[in-house]
C-alpha cells in the first residue's frame, strides 16, 4: 500500500533561516511526489514535483525539492523562509500510470510557521 | 479562467439531512476528485473520476456517492448526513492524472 509519513506536526523557523520539512514515502513501484501548501481557509496550492529527472526540483515562492530514492524521502527546502511562509505543508505521492490512475496519497501535514 | 470552483463555501446539516456539493472546472480536464480534510488527518479520496459518465470509491466513500454526468462537474451527495461527516471537503481535477488543482473547500457541520 502506498503510504506519506511527515514525522514533524510543526516546525518553527526564524525569518531569514533555512527551512526543511520531512516526507518519506512508501509505495509499490515508481513514485511521483509533490508538495502542496494550504494556506488557511483556503483550498490546497501546488509547490512542485518530482516525476523523473533531475532529483533537485524547483518550484513556487522559492521553494525546492531533493528526491532521495535510497532514503525514500522528498524533503522541503528553503535557503531564507519568510513569515508569509507561515502555512500548513502537504507532501503527497502518486504511482506511475497504472490501476491507481493518479491518484494521490497524502501525509497529514506540517505546520510551519516562521517567527519575525 | 476560474480554476475549480465548489458550491457552496459553508452548510450546515442536522442529522439524516441531506445534501448536494457541486464542483466545477474549467481547465477541460479528465481527472476530478473529492477529498475529506479532518484535523491531523491530512486529505483523504472519498470518490474519483477519470472521465464522463465515470466514478470510483476512493479511500473512505461510505455515506457518499457521487455522479460525473458532464465533464466539468463532478457532484458529492450526502443522502444522510451523519455527524462525523462533519469535516472540510475539497474538489480537484486534473489532466493525466498528477498535478491536481484543488478547489477552496465547502465547510460542512452536522449536528
Amino acid at each position: 500500500a502506498q503510504s506519506v509519513a511527515q514525522p514533524e506536526d510543526q516546525v518553527n523557523v526564524a525569518e531569514g533561516n533555512p527551512l526543511t520539512v520531512k516526507c518519506t514515502y512508501s509505495v509499490s513501484g515508481n513514485p511521483y511526489l509533490f508538495w502542496y501548501v494550504q494556506y488557511p481557509n483556503r483550498g490546497l496550492q501546488f509547490l512542485l514535483k518530482y516525476i523523473t529527472g533531475d532529483n533537485l526540483v524547483k518550484g513556487s515562492y522559492g521553494f525546492e525539492a531533493e528526491f532521495n530514492k535510497s532514503q525514500t524521502s522528498f524533503h522541503l527546502k528553503k535557503p531564507s523562509a519568510l513569515v508569509s511562509d507561515s502555512a500548513l505543508y502537504f507532501c503527497a505521492v502518486s504511482l506511475d500510470r497504472g490501476s491507481t490512475l493518479g491518484r494521490l496519497y497524502f501525509g497529514r501535514g506540517t505546520q510551519l510557521t516562521v517567527w519575525p | 479562467n476560474a480554476g475549480v470552483t465548489q458550491t457552496p463555501k459553508f452548510r450546515v446539516l442536522k442529522t439524516g439531512q441531506s445534501m448536494t456539493l457541486l464542483c466545477a472546472q474549467d481547465m477541460n480536464h479528465e481527472y476530478m476528485y473529492w477529498y475529506r480534510q479532518d484535523p491531523g488527518m491530512g486529505l483523504r479520496l472519498i470518490h474519483y473520476s477519470v472521465g464522463e459518465g465515470t466514478t470510483a470509491k476512493g479511500e473512505v466513500p461510505d455515506g457518499y456517492n457521487v455522479s460525473r454526468l458532464k465533464k466539468q462537474n463532478f457532484l458529492l451527495g450526502l443522502e444522510s448526513a451523519a455527524p462525523s461527516q462533519t469535516s472540510v471537503y475539497f474538489c480537484a481535477s486534473s489532466e493525466l492524472g498528477y498535478e491536481q488543482f484543488f478547489g477552496p473547500g465547502t465547510r460542512l457541520t452536522v449536528l
